[in-house]
């Protein structure tokens, strides 16, 4: 059974940080690209970005929103995925959910969602 | 900036058939943006439908299914059920990452 567990989410202040983790289970995570989402509070899912697998070069694409401020890495190692979060706003509120993707270019698996607040 | 627009609500009757569509700001929606449909309840994290325009995902019941019809991607659902009441959304593929429509709130009445 395919398994995608976040944490580390919490409130924390504008200009803050965090470092969310996902971790993954119950599939080939080193073959898999993978890609956070996030939901605002009563709003619609929001792509942020994705990181692809070593063999396709660990490379990463970020949504205009959040680049220059969060960074997506990964262990192949411990089959955790990583979203640094920095600089953070009150409007990157949200519930943020790791995906693995599947073939081609769709959100096949979703975790539960940890949830980031940003509130002074 | 790429826009991609869902009607923001449906109503379908019981046991009636609705079409939900997806289309981009500029341009047309073709099967080489990949169309992916996800619904999603309150509380829930979504859940995974189509994909690749029209493949099922694993456990999907066959009234859902996925199209392209003239210039934007569509989700029909055939045989409304009471439970298909959710939002739903449509995400494309635009070459470095995805794109989510704004959602479709389906109330079922």
């Amino acid at each position: 059974e395919v398994q995608l567990v976040e944490s580390g989410g919490g409130l924390v202040k504008p200009g803050g940080s965090l470092r969310l983790s996902c971790a993954a289970s119950g599939f080939t995570f080193t073959n898999a690209w993978m890609s956070w989402v996030r939901q605002a509070p009563g709003k619609g899912l929001e792509w942020v970005g994705r990181i692809k697998s070593k063999i396709n070069g660990v490379t990463t694409d970020y949504a205009a929103p959040v680049k220059g401020r969060f960074t997506i890495s990964r262990d192949d190692a411990k089959n955790t995925l990583y979203l640094e979060v920095n600089s953070l706003k009150t409007e990157d509120t949200a519930v943020y959910y790791c995906s693995a993707l599947g073939y081609p270019q769709y959100f096949q698996y979703w975790g539960q969602g940890t949830l980031v607040t940003v509130s002074s | 900036q790429t826009v991609v627009t869902q009607e923001p609500s449906f109503s379908v009757s019981p046991g009636g058939t609705v079409t939900l569509t997806c289309a981009l700001s500029s341009g047309s929606v073709s099967s080489t943006h990949y169309p992916s449909w996800y619904q999603q309840t309150p509380g829930q994290p979504p859940r995974t439908l189509i994909y690749n325009t029209n493949t099922r995902s694993s456990g999907v019941p066959d009234r859902f299914s996925g199209s392209i019809l003239g210039n934007k991607a569509a989700l029909t659902i055939t045989g409304a059920q009471a439970d298909d009441e959710s939002n739903y959304y449509c995400a494309l593929y635009m070459g470095s990452g995805g794109v989510f429509g704004g959602g479709t709130k389906l109330t079922v009445l």
